[in-house]
């Protein structure tokens, strides 16, 4: 079971909004870390799309945006497309565990 | 723009050490922390642990016995070294570039493109 936990699933159609939860406790997100979100297709690395909470990496689409509140954080795509479908992991650190900590990944079906 | 690429053996019994290097190509070694992530087959991204351009090192508390990151300067790369393998080892092993220490909550970017590590009698 991951420290921070994510649905294992999402899925929309084209052109539509979806989000992703990530939650984590008073070690984590609660304790101040700042959330990261990554991305990762079948066969390939993960890829950074969103650091710091909501900051987007050069190259990534303005149609990615996230927000951190509490002990939660949401990743939000717009707009989405095909090329959009993978599975995303959330991270952050839990100074309980002293290590960095990732969510179990949402795979995300584009319909 | 910064690429890592990594290589090492990718078949290994029980009991053995895997040994892993990771080169940085394209961008600076200096003032970056180097880390090393792995990710078992159709699960989830577990931390291994980083290491910095002095030497200093930080390990994930699970792994640490096990455990040695090191580098090399002077060739831009680093390593990971983990002994008493058993099938729980069995992963894709990646590096990654930090621009803060794990224990500040840095995110990991770019990535290498992984190593697939067996661990089988």
């Amino acid at each position: 079971q991951s420290v921070l936990t994510q649905p294992p699933s999402v899925s929309g159609a084209p052109w539509e909004i979806v989000t992703i939860s990530c939650t984590g406790s008073s070690a984590t997100l609660g304790a101040g870390y700042d959330v990261h979100w990554y991305q990762q297709v079948p066969g390939a690395a993960p890829k950074l799309v969103l650091f710091n909470n909501g900051l987007r990496p050069s190259g990534v689409p303005d149609r990615f945006s996230g927000s951190k509140s509490g002990t939660s954080a949401t990743l939000a795509i717009t707009g989405l497309q095909p090329e959009d479908e993978a599975t995303y992991y959330c991270q952050s650190y839990d100074r309980s565990l002293s290590t960095s900590v990732f969510g179990g990944g949402t795979k995300l079906t584009v319909l | 723009q910064v690429q890592l690429q990594q290589w090492g053996a990718g078949l290994l019994k029980p009991s053995e050490t895997l040994s892993l290097t990771c080169a940085v190509y394209h961008g600076s070694f200096s003032g970056y922390h180097w880390n090393w992530i792995r990710q078992p087959p159709g699960k989830g991204l577990e931390w291994i642990g980083e290491i910095n351009d002095r030497g200093s090192a930080t390990y994930n508390p699970a792994l640490r016995s096990r455990l040695t990151i090191s580098i090399a300067t002077f060739k831009n790369q680093f390593f990971l070294k983990l002994n008493s393998l058993t099938a729980a080892d069995t992963a894709v092993y990646y590096c990654a570039r930090a621009e803060g220490a794990v224990v500040v909550g840095a995110s990991f970017d770019p990535w290498g493109q992984g190593a697939q590590v067996t661990v089988s009698s």
